[in-house]
């Protein structure tokens, strides 16, 4: 059972675009949503987080969008560089007890220069 | 890096061969989890553990073990690996404080 749903699976951007990527979830228990970067060969690092108290979230050139009403989420990745080129994982999390994370599919990003 | 080591990090064996994967954390985290990465799939939970001793079951268990017997140490066991084992291997540990969960480098296993 897919819980959190994510797209597009791939997705190009010109350097110096607007990357966005999409999440939806279905359990409306999840009260704590991360995004992950992932790069070749390594782990995936937590890049930002929402609380669905609040709409949005932004640190940078990252923002996060969250619509709790739809249970949707989403990245805004402004001013896409090159070396923002990863995959990135949405994920959803209850902060009580185990905290266990549910990740979407993965959106591999490709920035052309 | 939130001080997690995993070993081996690279590994291939033969079908029906028991293996085991090893998470090393320095920092006295309670929570540890290990997790799958599959194409399409993204990160699937196998087992987690809340403490020493203490261990529960994840969304993909089957074929899975796990053991804590000392805090800085979470071991993921094959009993007889399947090709439908290989994958890569995640363990991840929960700050104490806090909500976030940080990964470590990962154990890609090959089962051939």
């Amino acid at each position: 059972q897919q819980q959190v749903k994510q797209s597009p699976q791939s997705l190009i951007v010109q350097k110096g675009g607007i990357s966005i990527i999409n999440c939806a979830y279905e359990n409306t228990a999840f009260d704590y949503f991360p995004w992950y970067q992932q790069f070749p060969g390594k782990g995936p690092a937590l890049l930002i987080a929402i609380r669905p108290d609040v709409s949005e979230k932004k640190e940078g050139r990252f923002t996060i969008s969250f619509n709790k009403s739809a249970k949707q989420f989403s990245l805004h990745i402004m001013d896409s560089q090159p070396g923002d080129s990863a995959t990135y994982f949405c994920a959803s999390q209850l902060i009580q007890g185990a905290q266990k994370l549910v990740f979407g599919q993965g959106t591999r990003l490709t920035i052309n220069p | 890096d939130a001080g997690i080591t995993q070993s081996p990090r690279h590994k291939v064996t033969e079908t029906g061969t028991p293996v085991t994967l090893r998470c090393h954390q320095t920092e006295n985290h309670r929570y540890m989890y290990w997790y799958r990465q599959d194409p399409g799939h993204g990160l699937r939970l196998i087992h987690y553990s809340y403490g020493v001793k203490d261990t529960d079951k994840g969304e993909v268990s089957d074929g899975y073990s796990v053991s804590r017997s000392k805090t800085e140490d979470f071991l993921l066991t094959l009993e007889s690996a399947t090709s439908s084992q290989t994958s890569v291997y995640f363990c991840a540990i929960r700050q104490n404080s806090g909500n976030t969960i940080y990964f470590g480098e990962g154990s890609w296993l090959t089962v051939v």
